[in-house]
């Protein structure tokens, strides 16, 4: 299976900094890889999907970028909506399979 | 809109069988593939299963394969996960979640709000 390594697994942060969250995967996955937010209590929702397109009705804000091993998830100006944990998902297999998450928490 | 309502969760004793199932509506069920994940109690994402448009395709992780089987019936609009032989280790919520694609694209752009699933004797 693919193996999908996030950092940091935690990260503190205020409102309005920015913030950038890396995925690697263990083989290259060309552009496969999505990004996904979690808020306590609620499912996951998809932001990002083949690295850097924006999934309908997210912000401007997020964007994705990386293709092969390295991706990086990056939220220009976070606003008090955005603390919540963020996951990479790759989608070059037909096994799925996530990274570990990133808390992004209130400073 | 697009909406996904998971039933059939509860407490099952290690070694028993459960199924889940899945109600979407607002779009074409049909259409599009469907997946399974899972997330343990304050743990992160798990993929589970993801089936194709017409069910003629599944695959399965390593985790449940051979104990777990995704199904749908588009007549009834409705997909499905059978679990056999449950472990403590699948004690988790379950999602069920669609494919933007009608084969498989792995990626899951609607998710429902999950059911719970706990395995303890």
């Amino acid at each position: 299976d693919i193996q999908m390594t996030q950092s940091p697994s935690s990260l503190s942060a205020s409102v309005g900094d920015r913030v950038t969250i890396t995925c690697r995967a263990s083989e290259n996955i060309g552009r496969y890889l999505n990004w996904y937010q979690q808020k306590p209590g609620k499912a996951p929702q998809l932001l990002i999907y083949v690295a850097s397109s924006l999934q309908s009705g997210v912000p401007s804000r997020f964007s994705g970028s990386g293709s092969g091993t390295d991706f990086t998830l990056t939220i220009n100006y976070l606003l008090p909506e955005d603390f919540a944990t963020y996951y990479c998902q790759q989608s070059h297999s037909t096994l799925v399979t996530f990274g570990g998450g990133t808390k992004v928490e209130i400073k | 809109q697009v909406h996904l309502v998971e039933s059939g969760g509860g407490v099952v004793q290690p070694g028993k069988s459960l199924r889940l199932s899945c109600a979407p509506s607002g779009f074409s069920f049909s259409n599009y593939a469907m997946h399974w994940a899972r997330q343990a109690p304050g743990k992160g994402l798990e993929w589970v299963a993801v089936i194709s448009y017409d069910g003629t395709i599944k695959y399965y992780s390593d985790s449940v394969k051979g104990r777990f089987t995704i199904s749908r019936d588009n007549s009834k609009n409705t997909l499905y996960l059978q679990m056999i032989s449950l472990r403590a280790e699948d004690t988790a919520l379950y999602y069920c979640a669609r494919d933007p694609s009608f084969s498989i694209s792995n990626e899951l752009d609607y998710w429902g709000q999950g059911t719970l699933v706990t395995v303890s004797s």
